[in-house]
């Protein structure tokens, strides 16, 4: 069946980094976009990075843009999110999510990965 | 950017009653509207995409409708594993974005 476990969340403090990954298994990972979506405390999803199954399409949401960098290993079925100069706004739970195109609906995600901005 | 809204933002109901949910785009998105349910502590999950059609699995108490910026979600009789909170999202044009969420809780 299908699998996505997302690890690497952790405390980290404003300005620093940490790196996210998801390890997929159970489909054929190539043909599928992969998405980084997050959730701050008690409030709504926020879709923040894609990248195509080819690796050849990326796009990331304005606030992450310049601080965050999606890459995928399909020779091991895994997507990476790697954080840099984080801010407490960053403070979420971080999901994985596939789809079969940018434009198609999140149809699993992993279960989440707590990342938590404070000083 | 879509924006997405949703009304109600909360809404009480009891089991065994019919649930509608709106969602509404800035823009017309055709039908290029989904719908997640996620409950506490746990991913969300897909229950409608492409505005009307019902994912694997699913059950068939779950219906969308719609198309260009106004979209429901219905539930024809709520069940006690229903209550959770409801988030539309538009996969129109990047950014996808979605709405800020129904939470669905016991009257």
């Amino acid at each position: 069946q299908v699998q996505l476990v997302e690890s690497g969340g952790g405390l980290v403090k404003p300005g620093g980094s940490l790196r996210l990954s998801c390890a997929a298994s159970g489909f054929t990972f190539t043909d599928y976009y992969m998405s980084w979506i997050r959730q701050a405390p008690g409030k709504g999803l926020e879709w923040i990075s894609y990248i195509s199954g080819s690796t050849h399409t990326i796009y990331y949401v304005d606030s992450v843009k310049g601080r965050f960098t999606i890459s995928r290993d399909n020779a091991q079925n895994s997507v990476s999110l790697q954080l840099n100069s984080l801010r407490p706004e960053d403070t979420a739970v971080y999901y994985c999510a596939r789809s079969r195109g940018w434009y198609r609906p999140f149809d699993s995600w992993g279960q989440g990965t707590l990342v938590t901005v404070s000083s | 950017d879509i924006q997405m809204t949703q009304s109600p933002s909360t809404l009480s109901a009891s089991v065994g009653d019919r649930v509608t949910v709106t969602c509404r785009a800035s823009q017309n998105i055709n039908t290029h509207l989904n719908w997640y349910q996620q409950k506490p502590g746990k991913a969300p999950k897909l229950l409608i995409y492409a505005a009307s059609s019902l994912q694997s699995g699913v059950p068939s108490r779950f219906s969308g409708s719609g198309s260009g910026t106004d979209f429901t979600l219905t539930i024809s009789s709520l069940e006690v594993e229903d209550f959770a909170i409801y988030y539309c999202q538009q996969t129109s044009s990047t950014p996808v974005t979605f709405g800020p969420g129904t939470k669905v809780d016991i009257k």
